[in-house]
């Protein structure tokens, strides 16, 4: 198993800010996954971020807004750039299970529930 | 489109047993895995199937059956604390997981 870090737990943030999640694993792990959860809805991932390399972005998030840092194997952030209302939700950090490659499980971080005023 | 279909919300009696189901419609399989999440808490991992058929795990059992793009999760002796959302998920061919919006689940005395 993995035992996942994020802070902060939530916050509350003004219109037009930026706000940086972190996110600790506890072991080497190649990807990291950011997901945001709207409220009452499913997971979204927002992109896949890989050390060494530019993070993936799923379709429809983009870097300007969602900046991501990898800078080793065990520790990853992102940001939420120029804040809306619209970007009110939980934003969840996971790793997927070292044992089960491409199928591994999936371990999810206790999540940083953001409120924008 | 990549569609995962799951009730958006059920009721069951404490000691009963629950069947919630889910199917799904994606670009190839890789598996299927359910999760449960607590209202305010991180989904947390609960089976994972990837050949038809049955497993069991405690009073938690989960089906799948490919060729009718179906699955579901069965609860059995349920208690209060089971009251949380239920999470289907699909490995896409990409190994993509796609979501299915949770089932919440409500345990009544």
């Amino acid at each position: 198993s993995a035992v996942i870090s994020q802070k902060p737990s939530r916050d509350i943030c003004q219109r037009g800010t930026s706000l940086t999640i972190q996110c600790q694993v506890d072991s080497q792990v190649t990807m990291m996954f950011w997901y945001r959860q709207q409220p009452g809805q499913s997971l979204t991932l927002i992109a896949t971020a890989n050390q060494g390399s530019e993070a993936t972005y799923e379709s429809g998030f983009v870097i300007d807004k969602f900046p991501i840092s990898r800078p080793n194997l065990t520790f990853s952030t992102l940001t939420v750039s120029n804040m809306s209302p619209e970007d009110s939700s939980i934003y969840l950090c996971s790793v997927r299970s070292g044992t089960g490659g491409d199928t591994g499980e999936l371990f999810f971080g206790e999540g940083s529930r953001l409120t924008v005023l | 489109g990549q569609n995962i279909d799951q009730p958006t919300e059920m009721t069951a009696t404490e000691g009963a047993i629950v069947q919630i189901n889910c199917t799904y419609q994606t670009s190839g399989f890789n598996g299927l895995f359910w999760y449960q999440q607590h209202a305010g808490e991180a989904p947390t991992f609960l089976s994972y199937n990837v050949l038809d058929g049955l497993e069991e795990k405690g009073r938690f059992s989960s089906f799948l059956s490919r060729s009718k793009g179906y699955s579901y999760l069965l609860l059995k002796e349920l208690q209060m604390k089971d009251s949380a959302s239920y999470l289907c998920a699909v490995l896409d061919s990409n190994y993509q997981l796609i979501w299915g919006a949770g089932t919440k689940l409500i345990i009544k005395p």
